[in-house]
Parts: C-alpha cells; sequence; structure tokens
C-alpha cells in the first residue's frame, strides 16, 4: 500500500544533542511536510518541500532544518534540542499538482523525547 | 519535558448515539475543508472533505455540513462506537494555499 513512514516512531536524545528524524513515501507525491505537535494543540507547520524548494514558516526557530535528497525521502534535523522541542513530529505529503484541493496525508507520527 | 498544552473541548457520547463537532473556521476564501481523526499516538486520518459549493456530504456513519455565512463546519458521526474514540480536527484550504488546522475536540465513547 503507498504510504507515508516515519522512522523511527519513538526516539529519545539528550538535550543539546543533535537528533534526526526521517521520513518516507511511496506515494511520488511533489509536497512534504513537517509539523510539530504538542499535547492536547493541532499540528503546527514547520516547513515545506515543494519538489526541491523549501518553504520555512517564519515562525519557526532556526534550531530546526530539513533536507529533501529525492522525491521518497525528507529528513527534519534539530541541531540542538531543547526540552520545550519533546513533541510529536509528524510528516505529510500532498500531490501539489495544482488540480483540486492539495489534501495531505500524515504518517504515524515520530514522538520526540528530551532528557 | 513536553509543555503542558491547552485543555482540548471534550464530547462524552454514549455508545450508539449520535455525535456532533462543530469548528469555527477564519478564512472566509477557503474552498476546501477536511475533517481528521487522530488516535492516541497515530498521525491525523481523514475522514471526509467537502468543498466551499456545497453545504452538505456524506460518507459512511459521517456528514459534514458547511454554512459559509456563519463560517461554521460540522461533523455528525452516527451510531458512534467505541473506535470513534479519538480527536478530531478540521482543516480548511484556502485557494492557491496551504491546509490550517482548527482547534481540535476529543470524543470520548462511553460504553
Amino acid at each position: 500500500d503507498a504510504m507515508v513512514i516515519q522512522n523511527p516512531r519513538y526516539q529519545v536524545t539528550q538535550f543539546g544533542k543533535p537528533v534526526t528524524l526521517s521520513c518516507s513515501q511511496t506515494l511520488n507525491h511533489n509536497v512534504m511536510y513537517w509539523y510539530q505537535q504538542k499535547s492536547s494543540q493541532a499540528p503546527k507547520l514547520l516547513f515545506h518541500y515543494y519538489d526541491k524548494d523549501f518553504n520555512n514558516e517564519a515562525d519557526t526557530p532556526d534550531n530546526f532544518q530539513s533536507r529533501r535528497p529525492n522525491t521518497s525521502f525528507c529528513f527534519l534535523d534539530i541541531r540542538s534540542p531543547g526540552l520545550g522541542d519533546a513533541a510529536m513530529y509528524l510528516c505529510a505529503t500532498s500531490r501539489g499538482d495544482g488540480q483540486g484541493a492539495d489534501e495531505q496525508y500524515f504518517g504515524p507520527g515520530t514522538r520526540l523525547t528530551v532528557t | 519535558g513536553e509543555s503542558v498544552g491547552l485543555h482540548l473541548p471534550t464530547l462524552s457520547v454514549q455508545e450508539g448515539d449520535n455525535s456532533i463537532i462543530n469548528c469555527a473556521y477564519s478564512n472566509s476564501a477557503s474552498d476546501y475543508f477536511i475533517w481528521y481523526k487522530q488516535e492516541s499516538g497515530k498521525g491525523p486520518q481523514f475522514i471526509i472533505d467537502i468543498r466551499s459549493n456545497m453545504d452538505k456530504r456524506q460518507g459512511q456513519r459521517v456528514t459534514v455540513l458547511l454554512n459559509k455565512t456563519v463560517k461554521h463546519l460540522s461533523l455528525q458521526i452516527a451510531a458512534t462506537q467505541p473506535g470513534d474514540s479519538a480527536v478530531y480536527f478540521c482543516a480548511e484550504i484556502p485557494a492557491g494555499n496551504k491546509l490550517t488546522f482548527g482547534g481540535g475536540t476529543r470524543v470520548l465513547v462511553k460504553p
């Protein structure tokens, strides 16, 4: 089945120790998104890639970076995680083909704990 | 650790009863709306969508109603089941723009 896959599902990192979360998709979608979701809140968009074009949200901290080496994979790098970065990180994809509404398909998320 | 978030509005419903979840959206230019269901520890899952040129759309056990006059969206779940327990988010997509989530509602189904 075509899907959005996130690894690992649970990640524990130490305060200040760089961490990378990964996302892959078999949907062949043009757009990939990274969201941060904290307890009892809606997902908050961090940035997205339209193909190779990177689009950062204005309020995304510099501590968060992303890479998309090819259509299928996208990575979220947190350079120096703080305690406030503990959250669920969701990857999503959308067709981005300009045909109709651009519905997003979400992965299962990675739960990040910072110790 | 993770910061404390806002308390989500919670709807408690008896198994077998109908549920109605409401959402107020902000952008009158939005032309596409989606309801997502998010179970604990999982990503949001698409339930149903509706275009702005419609006021009602039905799926399997779910109905979405759109009132553009007051910018209100609702999700009705018929014969609520224990598996319907989750957080439900509405989302809007303005033309040519990105999806924006509204606040969530937690649904608790009592046996």
